[in-house]
């Protein structure tokens, strides 16, 4: 079945820039049915949603990180990535990348599939 | 605005049965929603799509003790025959084009 693997740095410094890459596997990333999605969860606290790609390149963000957000896909790799900009302790959170229903139109859908998490620490 | 509203804790006794409730905002009722459960440091899984006639889809896996249902803008989740290992947090998550959003998740203690 279709899994989900994040990867990246645990330990980043304040005003600089988070990277993490999504691995699928037993699938493909090019579906026509789903989209990619990054989610964050911060200690203690619930799951923000922090944006989704679809295969073609097509992205959606949540508006409220979407002027620090960018978020691309390799298809040749089956990867997608996520890039935060101008880190603060509020960035400080467990990263989820998931696969969620959607449509070209932009309707999407439940995620069906999490990964492990990655945890990640913005330092001072 | 697209918002859903969860009670922060529940709890219930081993081998009962209990409710948890997913609100959808005003102007929202026939939205769909899923259900995930995340327990103690874990990641989430993906437990059901909950439609607003009631209708439901389960994720691969998911024992028969969890069902679904609705009734105007709430949503339910309803795990009977309570196990030590549903004690988690339950989150619900509905979705809108180019949006997805989360509850603030329902902590079950089983005592």
């Amino acid at each position: 079945q279709v899994q989900v693997q994040e990867s990246g740095p645990g330990l980043v410094k304040s005003s600089e820039t988070l990277s993490l890459t999504c691995t699928v596997s037993g699938g493909s990333i090019s579906s026509s049915l789903h989209y990619w999605g990054w989610i964050r969860q911060s200690p203690g606290k619930g799951l923000e949603w922090i944006g989704s790609i679809y295969y073609s390149g097509k992205t959606y963000h949540n508006e409220s990180l979407k002027s620090r957000v960018t978020i691309s896909v390799d298809t040749s790799k089956s990867q997608f990535s996520l890039k935060l900009n101008f880190l603060t302790a509020a960035d400080t959170a467990v990263y989820y990348c998931a696969r969620h229903s959607g449509f070209v139109t932009g309707l999407l859908g439940p995620v069906d599939i999490w990964g492990q998490g990655t945890m990640v620490n913005v330092s001072s | 605005q697209l918002v859903v509203t969860q009670s922060p804790s529940a709890s219930a006794s081993l081998g009962a049965s209990v409710k948890l409730t997913c609100t959808l905002s005003s102007g929202h009722n026939n939205y769909a929603i899923a259900w995930h459960q995340q327990r103690p440091a874990r990641g989430p899984r993906f437990l059901m799509r909950l439609n607003s006639d009631g209708s439901h889809t389960k994720g691969d896996g998911i024992p028969e003790r969890f069902s679904g249902s609705s009734s105007g803008a709430d949503r339910y989740l309803t795990i009977s025959s309570l196990q030590s290992e549903d004690e988690a947090d339950y989150f619900c998550q509905t979705w809108t084009t180019g949006t997805l959003v989360f509850g603030g998740g329902t902590t079950l203690t089983v005592l």
